[in-house]
């Protein structure tokens, strides 16, 4: 059983289109990550997310929004891509206490 | 503002010599501290976390770490490295703050290792 669930697992497209990366957990965790890993291996949080709070880092562009249908999806939607936007994406998610993530296998995306 | 270094990008070890990977944060308080291993092409896989108590914390895979207030740092420590320990490290400083608590990775540090 995948504890963190990330689809697909590469995602190549073109400048300017509206991409999905989707994310599931099974664990029944209360908070829900999306972090950014550029070419240098470096993680960035973009978004956490539980069902009362969202929090955004504020260098986030407003093309990036993350959509939760429930406490175990937290999708993750990007307007208008552009070629700076590849990277991998990882969904995350954690217990309210505990705060050791489980991380999801990745998202490759490629902008061309 | 928080923060973490780990000052090695790579690590060269030979296969059943011992291993010490290096992690020092910045943090206003009692930090709460993470090492995770990426192997390649995977997510991240949480290897020991400290909050509170015994400063010196037992992992997954024979991985142990140490907390040093007096010096601001969590060093990772395996006594002998396997080949499959091969992955890319990263060390993490967070803290609770009025209910919202979002760790700091480092930049991680690659292991090598041959045989």
């Amino acid at each position: 059983d995948t504890a963190v669930s990330q689809t697909p697992k590469y995602l190549v497209t073109q400048m300017g289109n509206d991409k999905s990366i989707k994310c599931e957990q099974n664990l029944g965790h209360d908070t829900m990550y999306w972090y950014k890993q550029d070419s240098k291996k470096f993680l960035k949080i973009m978004f956490s997310y539980n069902n009362k709070e969202l929090i955004i880092n504020e260098t986030v562009p407003n093309r990036f929004s993350p959509k939760s249908p429930d406490k175990a999806h937290l999708n993750l939607h990007i307007n208008s891509l552009e070629l700076g936007d590849s990277a991998v994406y990882f969904c995350a998610s954690s217990q309210v206490g505990d705060y050791g993530y489980t991380f999801g296998s990745g998202t490759r995306l490629t902008v061309v | 503002a928080q923060s973490v270094t780990q000052p090695d990008i790579h690590i060269t070890v030979s296969e059943g010599a011992s291993l010490e990977l290096r992690c020092n944060y910045s943090y206003g308080a009692t930090p709460y501290l993470f090492w995770y291993v990426q192997s390649p092409g995977q997510g991240l896989q949480l290897l020991l976390k400290y909050f509170s108590g015994d400063t010196l914390v037992q992992g997954i895979k024979g991985f142990e770490a140490e907390f040093k207030r007096s010096q601001s740092s969590f060093n990772l420590r395996k006594p002998s490295v396997h080949w499959s320990d091969a992955a890319e490290y990263f060390c993490a400083v967070g803290g609770g703050s009025g209910g919202s608590y979002i760790p700091t990775f480092g930049r991680g540090t690659s292991l090598i290792v041959h045989p």
